[in-house]
């Protein structure tokens, strides 16, 4: 899988939009880019994947450059719920084991 | 995520017993997955199967067995514990899209 970078930490107002970046400059042609978060003490949870084009769901949104090289994940109205630590993850759509590798990620404290 | 369920979500235990987890989906997957997480050492694979009738070491097998009774569910066994297998236990199942959805854990405490 490809590697990604993601700051440490980040802060977002509650009812702000929360706007999380990550760089994966050696991505190839056939990886997706995924996001997962980690509320404390709770499963990972999927949240959006998409390969080349901007992907919205009704939990996020999705914007990936056009060489592909970074993408940010956008929660529309952060609530108090949204903090949690939030993981870029690149990897081939269908790949054996699918095992997930998740890095150090983003801790996203929402403030009220 | 609801659609997967673990049970117990938290069990405390003595070194040597058998002890059982299981995890049951309600998502129609094929696939399903068992993971443990430790501070520090993030998400690490330790069984995974493809269907009912197909069962696949992860990375760190050793001390574990799973049985995968019917497309829903999935039960990972530790045969003898120990207290290096104090963690998180989380299962997660996926379609071929490849997406992961997990349970909510189960917190395992092996004196």
């Amino acid at each position: 899988d490809a590697k990604t970078t993601q700051p440490t930490s980040m802060d977002c107002a509650e009812g702000r939009a929360a706007n999380l970046p990550c760089n994966h400059s050696t991505i190839s042609g056939n990886e997706y880019v995924y996001w997962y978060r980690q509320i404390h003490s709770q499963g990972p949870q999927y949240i959006i994947h998409g390969l080349k084009n901007n992907e919205t769901n009704e939990m996020a949104s999705l914007i990936i450059t056009e060489d592909r090289k970074s993408s940010t994940l956008i929660l529309p109205h952060a609530t108090l719920r949204d903090t949690a630590v939030y993981y870029c993850i690149v990897r081939p759509l269908f790949q054996g084991a699918q095992k997930l590798v998740f890095g150090q990620g983003t801790r996203l404290t929402i403030n009220p | 995520d609801a659609d997967v369920t673990q049970t117990p979500r938290n069990r405390i235990t003595k070194t040597g017993k058998r002890i059982m987890l299981e995890c049951s989906q309600t998502k129609g997957h094929d696939r399903m997955y068992w993971y443990r997480q430790d501070p520090g050492l993030g998400l690490r694979l330790i069984y995974y199967s493809f269907d009912v009738k197909d069962i696949n070491k992860g990375e760190i097998s050793d001390g574990y067995s799973v049985s995968r009774q019917a497309q829903a569910k999935f039960s990972l066994s530790l045969e003898s514990a120990i207290p290096n297998q104090t963690a998180l236990y989380f299962c997660a199942t996926s379609d071929l899209g490849g997406a992961q959805h997990f349970g909510d854990g189960t917190r395992l405490s092996i004196l």
